[in-house]
Parts: structure tokens; C-alpha cells; sequence
């Protein structure tokens, strides 16, 4: 059974609009979320994490925001960019436990000019 | 080179064949890891090695070897392998050691991409 989930497997955004990507996670235990994001033909790069004793974290276009009561995470991308079109992975952790990063299946991204 | 360098990139090779992906990271990082991502699922945790040694093995098939030689250095070695094993197999390092934040943060290279005829 999967532990992190990202229900949408698409997402289509006009330019300049905000994009909304959305994950969800089974496991109270998780307390540390971060956020990757993949290019065709590259490996995923880290975009932003949050810990479970924050809310909300902030970087550039970027936010990411944490329900732990509802156990959802989102990030925000706002203004969308044509260059943010990519795939969008949700990953969680427990303790900081190293590597063992557990994976949502992705959204994928299009932003449209 | 800088970041996380796998070879080959594309791999494809029959079931009894032999054959092994390298990947090299030069970002003085001391984990390395082995991730697998198959068609439609998630990202799949496989090996994870700390200052050479290996921490973490989640289940693997034992057609599956890895190898750390160094802090820099990660290769997978794949024998008599299946069809269900084409994939996009991810190598990834970490500044970090074990339950340190900084362990959470990985820098994947781009994948070898491995069919399994």
C-alpha cells in the first residue's frame, strides 16, 4: 500500500497563474517532506522541504504548505513559469532516517504560454 | 565532471548476459544510493551505502550486486535478470550521514535506462 500519494498523475496550468500540486501521506510517523523536481532525461533535482513542525516553507515562487492533522502537503508555484513544466515528486522521511525517502508516483506539470 | 555521472546510460541485454552500471559522484558526498523507478510507480529505495559501507538493502533480488569501492564510486552488477527488471535505475548521493537532515536531500544523476530482453 502506498504512503505517499499524488492522486493527480497531470497538471495544466496557464502562464502566470499558480500551479497547485498536491500530496498526500498515510504515515504519522513521517516528519520530514520534501518536494523534487524531474526533467526528461535527468535525474530529479531537490526543490524544497518542509518539517512536520512547520506549516509552511517558503522559497522564491515556491511554497509548501503542511496539514498534519489532514496528513496533505501542497506546493504552490506562483507565478508559473513555461520552464517549471516537469515532473513533480512528493517524498517523506521519518527521523531523518538517511536515504530512505519514500516516494509518491508524481504530477506532471504543464504550463502553458 | 561535476554532480552525479551514471554510465551507461542506455543498457540493453538478454537474460543470461552480465553486465554492470557505474556511477560516480563528485561532490565529496559520504552516501551513496541505488533507487529504481519503474513504469508507473514510484521511486523505489534499493541500496544505500555510508562511508563505503552498505547500510541498507530493502529486499533485493540477489540478481542485484552492488558494489563501493570508495565514497565516489557505486556500481550495480546484474546477472541473469528478468524481463520486470527494465527500469530507470537512479544512483543519488548525500552529504549527510545517517539521521542527519542533510541526509534527506539527495542529488540523483540522470538514470541508466535498462531493458531486460
Amino acid at each position: 500500500d502506498q504512503q505517499v500519494k499524488q492522486n493527480s498523475p497531470s497538471l495544466s496550468v496557464q502562464e502566470g497563474r499558480i500551479s497547485i500540486l498536491n500530496c498526500d501521506y498515510t504515515n504519522s510517523m513521517f516528519d520530514y517532506f520534501l518536494w523534487y523536481k524531474k526533467y526528461p532525461a535527468e535525474g530529479p533535482t531537490f526543490l524544497i522541504s518542509i518539517s512536520s513542525i512547520k506549516d509552511k516553507n517558503e522559497d522564491g515562487r515556491f511554497t509548501v504548505f503542511l496539514n498534519k492533522s489532514a496528513k496533505h502537503l501542497s506546493l504552490h508555484i506562483v507565478p508559473s513559469q513555461p520552464g517549471d513544466s516537469a515532473v513533480y515528486f512528493c517524498a517523506a522521511s521519518i527521523g531523518g532516517s538517511q536515504g530512505n525517502l519514500i516516494f509518491g508516483k508524481g504530477t506532471k506539470l504543464s504550463v502553458k504560454p | 565532471e561535476t554532480g552525479v555521472t551514471q554510465t551507461p546510460r542506455h543498457l540493453v541485454m538478454g537474460m543470461t548476459n552480465k553486465k554492470s552500471l557505474k556511477c560516480e559522484q563528485h561532490l565529496g558526498h559520504n552516501a551513496m544510493y541505488w533507487y529504481k523507478q519503474s513504469a508507473k510507480k514510484p521511486l523505489e529505495l534499493m541500496f544505500v551505502y555510508n562511508f563505503k559501507e552498505q547500510t541498507e538493502n530493502n529486499s533485493v533480488p540477489s540478481r542485484f550486486s552492488p558494489e563501493c569501492p570508495n565514497s565516489s564510486h557505486l556500481f550495480l552488477h546484474l546477472h541473469t535478470l528478468q524481463p520486470e527488471d527494465s527500469a530507470l535505475y537512479l544512483c543519488a548521493s548525500s552529504q549527510g550521514g545517517a539521521g542527519s537532515s542533510g541526509a534527506n536531500v539527495l542529488t540523483f544523476g540522470a538514470g541508466s535506462r535498462l531493458t531486460v530482453l
